[in-house]
């Protein structure tokens, strides 16, 4: 399959803790890799490998995967991290193919 | 720090073909995959393809039979042909570096460099 579905949207407090899901068939063969796209920008790696960040992202944000789904959480999220969040995966089709979900929009309240 | 600036222009007419070039600057090209990504207006992102600095190419199976994506290297550019364009292909588009990595099922590319964007409208 080479869909991966995520929840439109997502709340959380300010300062609390926030996990993003992305399930698809191809999660139990690629980790997944995660974007974040603050409003009229362009996105930039968070996570790539299920769980390493790149230099200058900061460690509040980690990912993990189980079975068919990767999770990135926040960790005392900021105002800052009010964006949309998209999980990236390799399409298990046999192609060199790669596949994005549909986004969740983070809100911190 | 690796640059990325595409150019091409931001109107095409429907059925003609659309045509973006990205510059990259401060940085080699080789050993990347160099990346199309487009974003409809108020929609995801969606992958285009991708063409490996030695020029083998992989392109989204929705779009492979109107994508072309060649490479420069001699100029460090990169561009995208999309054909008979209509109005679902109004987006920005975005180009992007890729770095591949190995886990346990096999191999692909994030992609840790990419452009303000581009937004490319089809009318008439």
């Amino acid at each position: 399959s080479s869909e991966l579905t995520q929840d439109p949207t997502v709340s959380v407090a300010l300062g609390q803790t926030v996990r993003i899901t992305c399930q698809g068939d191809s999660l139990r063969t690629y980790h997944a890799t995660w974007y974040q796209q603050r409003p009229g920008q362009a996105p930039i790696l968070v996570i790539y490998d299920k769980n390493n960040r790149p230099s200058g992202i900061p460690d509040r944000f980690s990912g993990s995967s189980s079975g068919n789904t990767a999770s990135l959480t926040i960790t005392g999220a900021l105002a800052e991290d009010e964006a949309d969040y998209y999980c990236s995966s390799r399409d298990t089709s046999g192609n060199h193919v790669v596949v994005f979900g549909g986004g969740t929009k983070v809100t911190v309240l | 720090q690796v640059q990325l600036q595409e150019s091409g222009p931001g109107l095409v007419k429907p059925s003609e073909t659309l045509s973006l070039t990205c510059s990259v600057s401060d940085g080699s090209i080789s050993n990347y995959y160099w990346n199309w990504i487009r974003q409809s207006p108020g929609k995801g992102l969606e992958w285009i393809g991708y063409i490996y600095y030695s020029g083998s190419t992989s392109y989204n199976p929705s779009l492979k039979t109107r994508v072309t994506i060649s490479i420069d290297t001699s100029k460090n550019q990169f561009s995208l042909k999309l054909s008979s364009v209509t109005a679902a292909d109004t987006a920005v588009y975005y180009c992007a570096r890729g770095t591949q990595f190995c886990s346990g099922g096999g191999c692909y590319p994030f992609f840790d460099y990419w452009d303000q964007g581009s937004l490319v409208t089809v009318s008439s």
